[in-house]
């Protein structure tokens, strides 16, 4: 599997404040993406990097932002926290250097509560 | 569009016997689908995918599941379930649009009792 870190691996956070989740993988893959797992809907992407500098959003991206300015590393924010955004958020990666369908490898995950 | 389901939310099966763990989709090209499993306070480990070819796709830890194209199902499957198996597993398709993104299901707690 890849190697994939995300920190913290726990936050608890007040509603209103900024949040910053990071993940780390050391693989050299060149996707990367941010899911968030509540029950009864599985995981949802939130947004996704293809590349240095290159993101894009997903299913449920209001009230998030990312930045990708090195290939290892990809950061989720929350710019002003809602109780809504309590979630178990996922980091995966995939190679993006094959034509072929790619496995995506996922992080351990952040558990964030907003109070 | 594309999605799939789980239809189960909870599957129980005894240690031993077999499991079915069942997943449908709906894409409107041809699908590439994935089941991954998630063991408590982790991440979720790959399983195996069907891209083309057999309609038996074999995986990690002696799991299968079998592709049938007119009945849109994608089933995970195991010979003989082992305690260990109890977790949350989860079936996802790729994006059709050609970006590498998976929608995932709501997931099925498989629980084996000893």
């Amino acid at each position: 599997d890849a190697g994939i870190t995300q920190s913290p691996r726990h936050k608890v956070t007040e509603t209103g404040t900024p949040v910053t989740l990071r993940c780390h993988q050391t693989e050299n893959h060149r996707y990367m993406y941010w899911y968030r797992q509540d029950p009864g809907h599985g995981l949802r992407l939130i947004h996704y990097s293809y590349g240095v500098k290159d993101t894009d959003k997903g299913e449920v991206s209001d009230g998030y932002s990312v930045s990708r300015s090195k290939t290892e590393d990809f950061l989720l924010t929350l710019e002003s926290a809602t109780s809504s955004q309590t979630s178990v958020y996922f980091c995966a990666t995939s190679s993006g250097q094959t034509r072929e369908v790619e496995t995506q490898y996922f992080g351990p995950g952040t558990r964030l509560l907003v109070l | 569009a594309q999605s799939v389901a789980q239809p189960e939310d909870q599957v129980n099966v005894a240690e031993g016997n077999p499991l079915t763990v069942k997943c449908t989709y709906s894409v409107s090209g041809n699908p590439y689908l994935f089941w991954y499993v998630q063991y408590p306070n982790r991440g979720l480990q790959f399983l195996l995918k069907y891209i083309t070819g057999d309609n038996l796709v074999k995986g990690s830890y002696g799991f299968e599941a079998e592709f049938n194209k007119s009945q849109t199902s994608f089933h995970l499957k195991k010979p003989s379930a082992l305690v260990s198996d109890s977790a949350l597993y989860f079936c996802a398709v790729r994006d059709q649009t050609g970006a590498n993104n998976l929608f995932f299901g709501t997931g099925t707690r498989l629980t084996v009792i000893p």
